[in-house]
């Protein structure tokens, strides 16, 4: 089982979809998650910082299901300029800060 | 400002030269890392260093030698690639070397090696 699963897509939504990226992850230490969203050839971009249980801001809402291992990301009114690879990452304690990647979901946001 | 810079921006090398890939950062962060990156894959992480000390060493072949030469800059010293070599190397920076910091991550140099 991989570190870090998530659905590798390419998901195809019209503008102004809602689109919903999961994540889940198999070390229980587990502490700190994160998305990142990584554009063509570009470098990748903290996008979100996940805590603890959900948090919104604008069109975006992110959840941390402890429990269940499990990281979401929820885009509402999706625009052309999300179209994007979103990259789920887990660290660790005791991983000093080594970061595990998802294989990254491919968002295409079409007209 | 979250600002990572690398230069240079591409390189195409031989398999017998030697070239160094810079990285910069001047947000006070004390831990920095390189990583490499293939298409259509996420980044693999390569090197970790803290408080300018090598901290994490990722089974990298010697032909990479990364330095710290002061808590700003990052090099990796490259002798010797492979065509397999060829990718996309990644800096990024955070706070800490600790579990709850963000990293950031620079532009990348983008590697060919013919």
């Amino acid at each position: 089982r991989k570190e870090v699963e998530q659905d590798p897509g390419p998901f195809n939504v019209p503008e102004g979809a809602t689109v919903a990226f999961n994540c889940t992850y198999s070390n229980s230490a587990s502490q700190s998650f994160f998305w990142y969203r990584q554009d063509g050839r570009k470098e990748p971009r903290l996008l979100w910082a996940v805590y603890s249980g959900g948090s919104e801001d604008g069109r975006f809402t992110a959840q941390l299901n402890r429990a269940s291992q499990y990281i979401s990301l929820l885009i509402r009114d999706s625009k052309l300029s999300d179209s994007a690879t979103y990259l789920c990452v887990v660290s660790f304690t005791g991983g000093g800060n080594k970061l595990t990647f998802g294989t990254g979901t491919q968002l295409k946001v079409e007209l | 400002d979250t600002e990572v810079t690398q230069t240079p921006k591409h390189l195409v090398m031989g398999m017998t030269n030697k070239k160094s890939l810079k990285c910069e950062q001047h947000m006070g962060h004390r831990a920095m890392y390189w990583y490499k990156q293939k298409a259509k894959k996420p980044p693999e992480l390569m090197f970790v260093y803290s408080y300018e000390k090598l901290s994490i060493n990722e089974s990298v072949p010697s032909r990479f030698s990364p330095e710290c030469p002061n808590s700003s800059l990052l090099n990796l010293h490259l002798h010797a690639l492979q065509p397999e070599d060829s990718a996309l190397y990644l800096c990024a920076s955070s706070q800490d070397k600790l579990a709850d910091y963000e990293q950031y991550f620079g532009p990348g140099t983008r590697l060919t090696v013919t």
